[in-house]
């Protein structure tokens, strides 16, 4: 049962623009939703996240937006560079159910071209 | 210190033979999770330790794959009588309390069954 429903499959960005991959869950229950970054042989790296009592979070380049309502979330990568270009997840999980563990997305390969 | 660190970072093997993945978490960490990463997917959860205990193993597949965490640091996670089907890459994170708390991942085993 997918949970956590993540698109576009893949995206294609010229360098400076913006990147947005869109994610969607089911279980309200949910009460934290990060986002990983992962690179060709290394393991997912924790980006940025959210908690739903907040409908927007900025760090640096990067954006989370959250519509608690319509149970979906999406980042945005303004600037986007070569250097993004890589595999991203949006993830969720429950802080009461088994130690917060992570569901996640199918992925979103991201390619910046220069 | 150091980050996750996950041996061997490659394994080939044949069908029907006996696996071990090793995970060495974070120091002082005392929440780590196995989970499974098949090719161009996100990661699927497999088990969660809290201290030496296996707090959710809901995520196993079946009882071909058992984990341990005998003195709550260095975890291993053993596969029985290997199927073509159990090629992916298996993800080991930690996390220093668990439930809330940030999940940092290894780079992974990548297994293969010929």
């Amino acid at each position: 049962q997918q949970q956590v429903k993540q698109s576009p499959q893949s995206l294609i960005v010229q360098k400076g623009g913006i990147s947005i991959i869109n994610c969607a869950y089911e279980n309200t229950a949910f009460d934290y939703f990060p986002w990983y970054q992962q690179f060709p042989g290394k393991g997912p790296a924790l980006l940025i996240a959210i908690r739903p009592d907040v409908s927007e979070k900025k760090e640096g380049r990067f954006t989370i937006s959250f519509n608690k309502s319509a149970k979906q979330f999406s980042l945005h990568i303004m600037d986007s560079q070569p250097g993004d270009s890589a595999t991203y997840f949006c993830a969720a999980s429950m802080k009461k159910t088994s130690g917060s563990r992570l569901t996640f997305g199918e992925g979103t390969q991201l390619t910046v071209n220069p | 210190g150091a980050g996750v660190s996950q041996t061997p970072s490659n394994k080939v093997t044949e069908k029907g033979k006996y696996v071990e993945l090793r995970c060495d978490p974070i120091s002082g960490h005392t929440a780590l999770y196995w989970y499974r990463q098949s090719l161009g997917q996100g990661p699927e959860f497999l088990i969660y330790f809290q201290g030496t205990g296996a707090a959710d193993d809901s995520g196993l597949p079946n009882d071909r794959f058992f984990a341990v965490r005998p003195e709550g640091s260095v975890s291993t996670l053993k596969i029985q009588r290997t199927e073509r089907g159990d090629s992916a890459v298996y993800l080991c994170a930690s996390s220093l309390k668990g439930p809330g708390g940030i999940q940092y991942f290894g780079a992974g085993t990548r297994l293969s069954v010929l």
